[in-house]
């Protein structure tokens, strides 16, 4: 059975720095890209980042590229988020999703965990 | 980036077709796929590359449509479908979604 679990989400302040973390089981994980998708609260589905198979490119769009580095560890099957210059506007329920690299779609997401950025 | 357009709420009777529209501000072919989340989950893959319904999900589902103009069709509609339903790119990047489209029940 396919299960993503994430965690390391928490209150923060503004600027501060978080890593989340997703333990992935039940399939090969060196296989698969990998994404973070985020929800802010009462919103709609925002995409964070992706990363390929190896690790050697990772995406991200331009409302968290350079604050935000998505990462892997083919060996433990884990993704990593880490999230810096936190703004108040980056609170939200961050997803890690399996991705179909070839079509950039998500076939399998874990329960989420909550970041809220506030003073 | 490209927009994607998805009405707000639908209101449905039990039994009956529903179709739910996502128009893309550009062409994304056929690089549109549509997820559902249930209150207080996660979401879930529902219909990949347009048309195409993921293992697993009941046939009730179906999707069509390619270029800027998509739907997703539930026929006949059961209570357990009552949740957000939201569209995806993947022509380009950033990926989008659109803001989703409520199902209420009548």
């Amino acid at each position: 059975e396919v299960q993503l679990v994430e965690s390391g989400g928490g209150l923060v302040q503004p600027g501060r720095s978080l890593k989340l973390s997703c333990a992935a089981s039940g399939f090969t994980f060196s296989n698969y890209y990998m994404a973070w998708v985020r929800q802010a609260p009462k919103k709609g589905l925002e995409w964070v980042a992706t990363i390929s198979t190896s690790g050697s490119r990772t995406y991200y769009p331009d409302s968290v590229k350079g604050r935000f580095t998505i990462s892997r560890d083919n060996a433990k099957s884990s993704l990593y988020l880490q999230m810096n210059s936190l703004k108040s506007e980056d609170t939200a329920t961050y997803y890690c999703a399996r991705e179909l690299g070839a079509n950039w779609y998500f076939d399998f997401w874990g329960p989420g965990t909550m970041v809220t950025v506030s003073s | 980036d490209t927009v994607l357009t998805q009405s707000p709420a639908l209101a449905v009777s039990l039994g009956q077709r529903v179709t739910i529209s996502c128009r893309a501000s550009k062409s994304v072919s056929t690089y549109m796929h549509w997820y559902q989340q249930k209150s207080g989950q996660q979401p879930k893959l529902l219909i990949y590359s347009a048309s195409n319904l993921e293992s697993g999900v009941p046939s009730r589902f179906s999707g069509s449509g390619s270029g800027t103009d998509f739907t997703l069709t539930i026929d006949p509609v059961e209570a357990d479908d009552i949740a957000n339903y939201y569209c995806q790119q993947s022509n380009e990047l950033p990926l989008t979604f659109g803001s989703g489209t409520k199902l209420e029940i009548k």
